[in-house]
Order: C-alpha cells, then structure tokens, then sequence
C-alpha cells in the first residue's frame, strides 16, 4: 500500500505532556498539509509543506504546535503542554504540485488524540 | 459566518434512493470544488473532483457545481448501504498553498 501513512493511529496522554505524530505521504508527493478534526466538524487547516518549506501556517496552529518536515519526505507535528482542546482527530495529506489543474489532496487515516 | 456551509444532518434514505448532498460558499475565489467520503475513524476519501462550474459523472456520483449561486451539489444514484457515511465537500483557490476549505459535512445512512 502506498498511501499516506500516520503513526500512531491513537494516542492517550495527561494533560501538560508533550505529544509528537509522525505522517508519511505519498512517496512522490512534493506538498504535504495537517488538519484538525474534532467531532462533527470537517477538517480545518493546520499547515502546509511544499518540500521542506513550511509555506503556510493557520491561526489555529499556536505556539505550542509545531511541525518539521526536513527532508521534504515524512513530516512530524509536536504538540507541547497539551490541553483538554487539543483531543482531535489529527489528519495528514499529500499532493503533488506536478498534478496542475488536477491537483488534490490524499488523506491518511489521522492520529486520534485524547487529553486527559 | 463560515467560508463553506453543510447541512451536517443526519439524512435516511432506503437504499435504492437518489441522494442529494449540497454545500454552500461564500467566497468567489474558490475554483476547484471536492467531494470526499469519510467512514467512521477513518481519514476522508476523495470521490470526485470539478474545476469551475459543470457536471462531472462517475459511476454512480455526479458533482455539480453552480458558481453564480454559490452553490455545489453531490447526486448518489441508486444508493447502497455501503454509501453510508460523512460526505464532505471541500473547496480551494488557485493560489495560497492550496489550502483547502472543507464543510462541516452531511452523514448519510442508507437503509437495507
């Protein structure tokens, strides 16, 4: 399966921890974004990647987020002091900007989190 | 008021039914137009995508997208228990990372 691929698929931690998700595109996929999504809601933007470049970063994304992604392959979000707000569903896509016109994004199944 | 509104739902059918799924947008800069399928606990699933106004088909999907109303549509003809799950439309510019707006999304069950 070459899908986009994030681990771990769930992660329980105490409110106050520090938490890090990995996600792996698509292989040939240049560009790579996160998304939250919590309950009943579709997913928002988070930040965008093309290569290792972190191009765009949502209001949503604060201080204590931060993502990586140094090879311009698999990228990492960390999440520090986690409060009970961040439990969601954290989902990574990838795309790739020689699609042109037809470019979309493929999701991987999410990290589900839950703070305590 | 958000970018892209949903009727979140939830919406019955029997299976067999036609299904409707719409969405509408505020902001004339979107021109790419997506629907995605997500499962429970599962990430979401692109079923179709429209550039600009017009239909596209497939299979049993057809996207329709109404620009000067602001307004897009998702057809399921012929609707199966297998269809049932949340169907999110998304939307983007041209420009600006390509960031993409979703909906809220519309769950869906189909009765056998």
């Amino acid at each position: 399966d070459t899908g986009v691929s994030q681990d771990p698929r769930h992660k329980i931690t105490k409110r106050g921890q520090n938490v890090t998700f990995r996600c792996d595109p698509i292989s040939e996929h240049n560009r790579l974004y996160w998304y939250r999504q919590t309950l009943g809601q579709g997913p928002e933007f988070l930040t965008y990647f093309q290569n290792e470049a972190q191009l765009e970063k949502s209001r949503l994304l604060s201080d204590r987020f931060s993502a990586e992604r140094p090879k311009g392959s698999f990228s990492t979000l960390e999440i520090q002091r986690t409060e009970q707000g961040d439990s969601a569903m954290y989902l990574c896509a990838s795309s790739s900007s020689t699609s042109g016109i037809g470019e979309t994004q493929y999701f991987g199944p999410g990290t589900r989190l839950l703070v305590l | 008021q958000k970018e892209v509104e949903q009727d979140p739902g939830p919406l019955s059918v029997p299976e067999g039914a036609i299904v409707s799924l719409n969405c509408t947008y505020s902001n004339s800069a979107f021109q790419y137009f997506m629907w995605y399928r997500q499962y429970s606990r599962k990430g979401p699933e692109l079923l179709m995508y429209t550039y600009s106004s017009g239909n596209k088909e497939d299979g049993r999907f057809t996207a329709q997208v109404d620009k000067s109303s602001k307004y897009i549509s998702l057809f399921i003809r012929d609707s199966q228990p297998s269809d049932s799950a949340t169907y999110l439309c998304a939307m983007r510019g041209n420009t600006g990372g390509f960031k993409t707006i979703f909906g809220a999304g519309t769950r869906l069950f189909v009765k056998a």
